[in-house]
């Protein structure tokens, strides 16, 4: 079935560090993969998308490219900051808005210290 | 930016009650969906509502899970008997009904089955 896997947290950086999150899926079809991020007290929120193969999404200083051969859409961030501490969620959809049947991961926490 | 309500941030209720879960979507949105998130697993996707009756469901949400949208602007989730594998985060989501929409999704329900 359609499903993501994502790296297992919680992840700890210092401020200014390279952030990287795992994140490979599983689909059936040919789905478009999202980054969501909850930051405390809040809802989950779209942070970026990719709908095809070799597409990148970005968004805050945050990217991630939408990797075929691999089944993979790594989240990544050149420089951390204390306010990107929050859970970021990998997920996948077969319908293209992603507003339909979401396929979530775990989560992983991500905590930046000064 | 327009956000999604939930209330209660926290539940807890004895095995067997029934309980109702509370959402106010955004105002003008038609789609409303319902997830959950069991400690330590993946957000799962419950069900998904438009002009008043159930599009989608998942096979978690059994006979004993209902959804209503009581009066217009409230979108609730009610689980009649209550187990303790019902012990969750709960998020409801609305979009709006145009092409490309996102969802937004509210900051939670944690809801404690004893």
């Amino acid at each position: 079935g359609d499903s993501v896997t994502q790296m297992e947290g919680p992840v700890t950086l210092s401020e200014e560090a390279f952030l990287t999150i795992n994140c490979t899926y599983t689909a059936t079809g040919y789905p478009s993969l999202f980054w969501y991020v909850q930051y405390p007290g809040e809802g989950l929120q779209l942070l970026l998308k990719a709908t095809k193969a070799d597409d990148k999404g970005s968004n805050k200083g945050f990217e991630a490219t939408y990797r075929k051969e691999t089944t993979s859409f790594h989240l990544e961030k050149g420089s951390v900051q204390v306010s990107d501490s929050a859970v970021y969620f990998c997920a996948l959809s077969l319908d293209q808005t992603g507003a339909n049947n979401l396929f979530f991961g775990t989560g992983t926490r991500l905590t930046v210290i000064p | 930016e327009p956000e999604v309500t939930q209330t209660p941030s926290h539940q807890v209720t004895q095995m067997g009650q029934e309980v109702i879960l509370h959402c106010v979507p955004i105002s003008n949105h038609l789609y409303f969906y319902w997830y959950r998130q069991i400690l330590g697993q993946k957000v799962e996707f419950l069900v998904s509502f438009y002009n008043n009756e159930i599009s989608e469901k998942s096979e978690i949400f059994d006979d004993q899970f209902s959804v209503e949208r009581p009066d217009g602007s409230n979108f609730t989730l009610k689980i009649r008997s209550t187990k303790l594998e019902d012990s969750a985060m709960y998020f409801c989501a609305s979009r709006g009904q145009a092409p490309n929409e996102k969802l937004f999704f509210g900051s939670g329900t944690q809801l404690s089955v004893l």
